[in-house]
């Protein structure tokens, strides 16, 4: 079956524009999770969704991120005013349910800020 | 906090060798364990989990590792490298009492290279 994708998969903007980056889940699963990975670094926890619900926001690094997820499925990862050190890639993943401990990442989006 | 350290940015070794990858964990509760490979331009793929059960777990690919909760590591290990298992490889802990938030703490990485 399909995995988790996302779009763009690079996304090249200039400081201080706003963009939106998309993550399509594994069908019926209900946790999501955005972590962004930095170059030469692990990925980093930004937000978990369970459900239509952000359960935990903690890892967002600033107000200028935000993430919605609003029917359940998609969600998006809105970043304003891009700063040069946003530039990073960010990953999506999926789980069926909690308990599982086994979340399915996407290829990630690549966002260069200029 | 959790945390995790692996020991060696990069690692070579040859078609063959044992291949051996560590990672030690700091938890103040009892952790689940993950290792994730990432191979160039594409998303993370989970190898292993330890969540309690047996402290060998073998993985994908022919990789196994080993809790040992005395010496909080959780070690890579595969017999004999294959030119195939060159990627980059992640080490991850998960605070089990965070019920129903399954979010993972990962480490830095490190990248394995196969020499023919």
């Amino acid at each position: 079956g399909a995995g988790v994708s996302q779009t763009p998969s690079n996304k090249v903007t200039e400081k201080g524009k706003y963009v939106e980056l998309r993550c399509d889940p594994i069908s019926g699963h209900t946790a999501l999770y955005w972590y962004r990975q930095s170059l030469g670094q692990g990925p980093e926890f930004l937000i978990y969704f369970q459900g239509t619900g952000a359960a935990d926001d903690s890892g967002l690094p600033n107000d200028r991120f935000f993430a919605v997820r609003p029917e359940g499925s998609v969600s998006t990862l809105k970043i304003q005013r891009t700063e040069r050190g946003d530039s990073a890639v960010y990953l999506c993943a999926s789980s069926l349910t909690t308990g599982a401990y086994e979340q399915y990442f996407g290829p990630g989006t690549r966002l260069t800020v200029t | 906090a959790q945390s995790v350290t692996q020991l060696g940015s990069h690692v070579s070794v040859s078609e063959g060798a044992l291949v051996l990858l560590r990672c030690n964990y700091s938890s103040s509760v009892p952790p689940y364990l993950f290792w994730y490979v990432q191979y160039p331009n594409q998303g993370l793929q989970l190898l292993l989990k330890y969540t309690s059960a047996a402290t060998l777990v073998k993985g994908i690919n022919g990789f196994e590792a080993e809790f040992k909760k005395s010496e909080t590591s959780f070690h890579l290990t595969k017999p004999s490298a294959h030119m195939s298992d060159a990627a980059e490889y992640f080490c991850a802990v998960s605070d089990i009492s965070n019920f129903g938030n399954e979010k993972l703490t990962f480490g830095t990485g490190t990248r394995l290279t196969i020499i023919p």
